[in-house]
């Protein structure tokens, strides 16, 4: 059973289209993290979300962290081919003093 | 650009074999994770360090698996015996910070197959 659920598994879009992805839990964390995994590279962090009901942006990037702080949310605008990757989220669970990760978000952007 | 570096990049190996991966971590950070990444199990934590001191290994198997920092450029993963289970990407990433949620910068991985 995994603690965090990401949505969709896979994603294939064509360039110029918006989409979202999920990551939900039924733990509270103290906060949470989006990365993108180009293939044979490591996991790069996105962005941290702490406070429930946070937005952050980056370009065309926006992250939701949900107001009770058990889910998140990524969404792009008009997807380029650049951002083809594995979105994987991650959070803190409270008191555990580790990050888990989930499943991730498998997202191809077609030219 | 500084970088964590993993070696070696891929290792095939044959079960009951001994498996050492290496990780240098980016000079000054005081913080070291070891992670394992498959298909079925996604990215796991095996175990971390802060300032080479072992804060959590309950990740990793403790029969076969070790994880240790012989001085602060340098943090091994061993495995012995190895089995198939233990195919996967191994990743090392390191970080500046007193929480598990600073930053953590990634290597490129070790991609163990145990035949």
């Amino acid at each position: 059973t995994q603690l965090l659920e990401q949505s969709p598994q896979f994603l294939s879009i064509q360039e110029g289209e918006n989409l979202t992805v999920y990551c939900n839990s039924s733990s509270v964390f103290s906060s949470l993290q989006w990365y993108r995994q180009e293939p044979g590279e490591g996991p790069v962090l996105l962005v941290t979300v702490v406070t429930g009901g946070e937005v952050k942006k980056l370009k065309r990037l926006t992250f939701q962290f949900g107001d009770a702080r058990k889910d998140s949310s990524l969404h792009i605008t008009a997807a380029q081919p650049g951002d083809t990757g594995l979105y994987l989220c991650a959070g803190d669970i409270q008191g555990a003093q580790k990050l888990v990760f989930g499943q991730g978000t498998r997202l191809t952007i077609n030219p | 650009d500084a970088r964590v570096t993993q070696t070696p990049r891929h290792k095939v190996t044959e079960m009951g074999q001994e498996v050492t991966m290496r990780c240098q971590p980016i000079l000054g950070h005081n913080t070291v994770f070891w992670y394992r990444q498959t298909m079925m199990q996604g990215l796991e934590l095996l175990a971390y360090f802060r300032n080479r001191a072992p804060l959590d290994d309950s990740g990793m198997p403790k029969d076969r698996f070790s994880a240790e920092m012989p001085d602060a450029t340098l943090a091994t993963l061993k495995i012995q015996p190895s089995e198939p289970r233990d195919s996967a990407v191994y990743f090392c990433a390191s970080g500046l910070g007193t929480g598990v949620t600073d930053t953590q910068y990634f290597g490129p991985g070790t991609r163990l197959t145990v035949l």
